[in-house]
């Protein structure tokens, strides 16, 4: 299996445009995890899904970010618009429903100038 | 709610010494424990889970047994390599298939 991939690895914008960020996860798992990175606070979980609904979006620091589940196969995590403290690497991370552990991508290293 | 505490690093070693990191957590009732490990440049990998009291999990020559007592699962590993430098997350979820509560992350670096 792949593993879980998120698209892209790096993301360099100026403040105020949109970004979105994708996330395949592996094939079958039901549950999807998006999270976020900072030196400052660490591993932070934005939001997270369970067959496609959004389950808990607590985490999802602003109106600003927004996600999507819309297939079983595809996720994306959209700041509009960006700011410089957005930046961080996020994470997506995939499970099976269950006592199964979490397979995260490789991240997305976001930088907002 | 649910919490993890783990020491901060960093934490330097010399090859073939051995390592300790601490974890504790705050949790009601029986939580799964786990260690996540995290290379350079890449996501978190499980590195061990335990799942109920005096469970001891383990991999690539790590243990860690879960203590409901104390409420602690300490990382252990008897000779750590260069390889295993990276950071470590100690992390807890208490429902299956529900989120994982992760600590703030143990930075080690094992000089040759």
């Amino acid at each position: 299996d792949a593993g879980v991939i998120q698209s892209p690895r790096h993301e360099v914008t100026e403040m105020g445009q949109e970004v979105t960020l994708r996330c395949k996860p592996i094939s079958g798992h039901n549950s999807l995890f998006w999270y976020r990175q900072t030196m400052m606070r660490g591993l932070e979980l934005l939001i997270y899904f369970n067959n496609n609904v959004p389950i808990d979006d607590s985490g999802m620091p602003e109106d600003r970010f927004s996600a999507k589940m819309p297939n079983a196969s595809f996720s994306t995590l959209k700041i509009q618009p960006s700011e410089p403290r957005d930046s961080a690497v996020y994470f997506c991370a995939s499970s099976l429903q269950g006592d199964s552990p979490l397979h995260f991508g490789n991240g997305t290293r976001l930088t907002v100038t | 709610g649910n919490s993890v505490t783990q020491m901060e690093g960093p934490v330097t070693l010399s090859e073939e010494a051995f390592l300790t990191i601490n974890c504790t957590y705050t949790a009601t009732g029986y939580p799964s424990l786990f260690w996540y490990v995290q290379y350079p440049g890449e996501g978190l990998q499980l590195l061990l889970k335990a799942t109920k009291a005096d469970d001891k999990g383990s991999n690539k020559g790590f243990e860690a047994t879960y203590r409901k007592e104390t409420t602690s699962f300490h990382l252990e590993k008897g000779s750590v390599q260069v390889s295993d430098s990276a950071v470590y997350f100690c992390a807890l979820t208490k429902a299956a298939g529900n989120k994982l509560t992760f600590g703030g992350g143990t930075r080690v670096l094992v000089k040759p």
